[in-house]
């Protein structure tokens, strides 16, 4: 089946400026994660939703970071008022529940903040 | 606090030449422990998960290994393709991944 699909693939984006990036998981998948990865890092957990609720947004960076998921499907992350230190790769997995199963990742978004 | 720390941060393989990447880890109430894959511009992609010391699962070329403390990949008479960034996670929700190793497996 298909795998979990992540838009845009490439983001260049302006400082100041806000963005979007959308996932779409596997179908059935009712947990949903975002991570970053920076270069040379591992990856930060941001966020994740079991359904459509985020029990826990402790891993968000900042304020200007939300997200949110509708019909237990597809999940936005909005950046706003981009900064340089934003630009890294933003990865969204799923998994089937959220304990004791297997993360599917998505092939990320790159951003790049100028 | 929860962590993951993987070793060797790179390592560079003959082809034919096996090895062991090691994943220590320290979490508490784990739930699993889990290997990735990752190529360059790719998301990761999952290989294995452990949920017991003791445990060993393997694919192809590729075994892990669980104990109380750390976590194993080992790696038997890699190929090229085999040549990768290697993750492994570990804990409840979230997740923490350790910075990976980079294997290159030369020819």
């Amino acid at each position: 089946g298909a795998g979990v699909s992540q838009s845009p693939s490439n983001k260049v984006t302006e400082k100041g400026k806000d963005v979007e990036l959308r996932c779409d998981p596997i179908s059935g998948h009712t947990a949903l994660y975002w991570y970053r990865q920076s270069l040379g890092q591992g990856l930060e957990f941001l966020i994740y939703f079991q359904g459509n609720s985020a029990p826990d947004k402790s891993g968000l960076p900042s304020d200007r970071f939300s997200a949110e998921r509708t019909g237990g499907s597809v999940s936005t992350l909005t950046i706003q008022r981009t900064q340089q230190e934003d630009s890294a790769v933003y990865l969204c997995a799923s998994s089937q529940l959220l304990l004791r199963y297997e993360q599917y990742f998505g092939p990320g978004t790159r951003l790049t903040v100028t | 606090e929860d962590q993951v720390t993987q070793s060797p941060e790179a390592l560079r393989l003959q082809e034919g030449e096996s090895s062991s990447l090691n994943c220590s880890y320290t979490v508490s109430g784990l739930r699993g422990l889990f290997w990735y894959r990752q190529d360059p511009g790719k998301g990761p992609e999952f290989l294995f998960t452990l949920y017991s010391a003791g445990e060993e699962k393997e694919k192809e070329r590729l075994k892990a290994t669980l104990t109380k403390k750390e976590s194993f990949l080992h790696i038997t008479a890699p190929k090229p393709e085999d040549s990768a960034t290697y993750l492994c996670a570990a804990g409840n929700t979230p997740l923490v991944f350790g910075k990976g190793t980079r294997l290159s497996v030369i020819a």
